[in-house]
């Protein structure tokens, strides 16, 4: 069945980097644009960035744009995250989410927890 | 940008009941709404696409409608389980989204 599997969360200091990986299983990630969503403490959920297929396009929400960079490696199955310059605003869980017609979420992955403190 | 308004916040309601919720788009997007249900600790689930199209599996008491800029989701009859947080999400914008900022539905 179809699996989507984050990894790379933790405790870090603020200014600080972290990685993000989506590791997929029981579909081809190629075939797919995906997305980075999080849910901050108290917060509901906010669309973080999106990646198509290819890799070719990237579009980030205001938020994060020019500090995350989305990035995938089909090879692998894997779709990636990687955060600079992390503030107290960015503690959340962040979960990836396969888009499969370019126009909703219909699979998740379980999410991985972000923690900004200094 | 395209803001997602929901309301009420919050409910309470008692099982068996009917319950709505409505979501306002700031500008119309047509029928590219989508819903979600999060249970704590859990991952967000796709209940229904394209304002009115259930998702399979999704439990037929629940029901959307609307077009433009008003939508609505709702709950024929409340069950224990529909204990959750509901979110709208526009894809009008695509592959840019936007969500509500969520709907907390308790039993009374």
């Amino acid at each position: 069945q179809v699996q989507l599997v984050e990894s790379g969360g933790g405790v870090v200091q603020p200014g600080r980097s972290l990685r993000l990986s989506c590791e997929a299983s029981g579909l081809t990630l190629s075939r797919y644009s995906m997305h980075w969503v999080r849910l901050a403490p108290g917060k509901g959920l906010e669309w973080v960035a999106v990646i198509s297929h290819d890799g070719r396009n990237e579009y980030y929400a205001d938020s994060v744009k020019g500090r995350f960079t989305i990035s995938r490696d089909n090879a692998k199955n894997t779709l990636y995250l990687q955060m600079n310059n992390l503030g107290l605003e960015d503690a959340a869980v962040y979960y990836c989410a396969r888009d499969p017609v370019e126009n909703y979420f219909d699979y998740w992955g379980q999410g991985t927890l972000v923690t900004v403190s200094p | 940008d395209i803001q997602m308004t929901q309301s009420p916040s919050s409910l309470s309601a008692s099982v068996g009941d009917r319950v709505t919720i409505t979501c306002r788009a700031s500008q119309s997007i047509g029928t590219s709404l989508n819903w979600y249900q999060q249970k704590p600790g859990k991952a967000p689930k796709l209940l229904i696409y394209v304002v009115s199209s259930l998702q399979s599996g999704v439990p037929s008491r629940f029901r959307g409608s609307g077009s433009g800029t008003e939508f609505s989701l709702t709950i024929s009859s409340l069950q224990p389980e529909d204990i959750a947080t509901y979110y709208c999400q526009q894809s009008y914008s695509t592959p840019i989204y936007t969500f509500g900022q969520g709907t907390k539905v308790e039993i009374k």
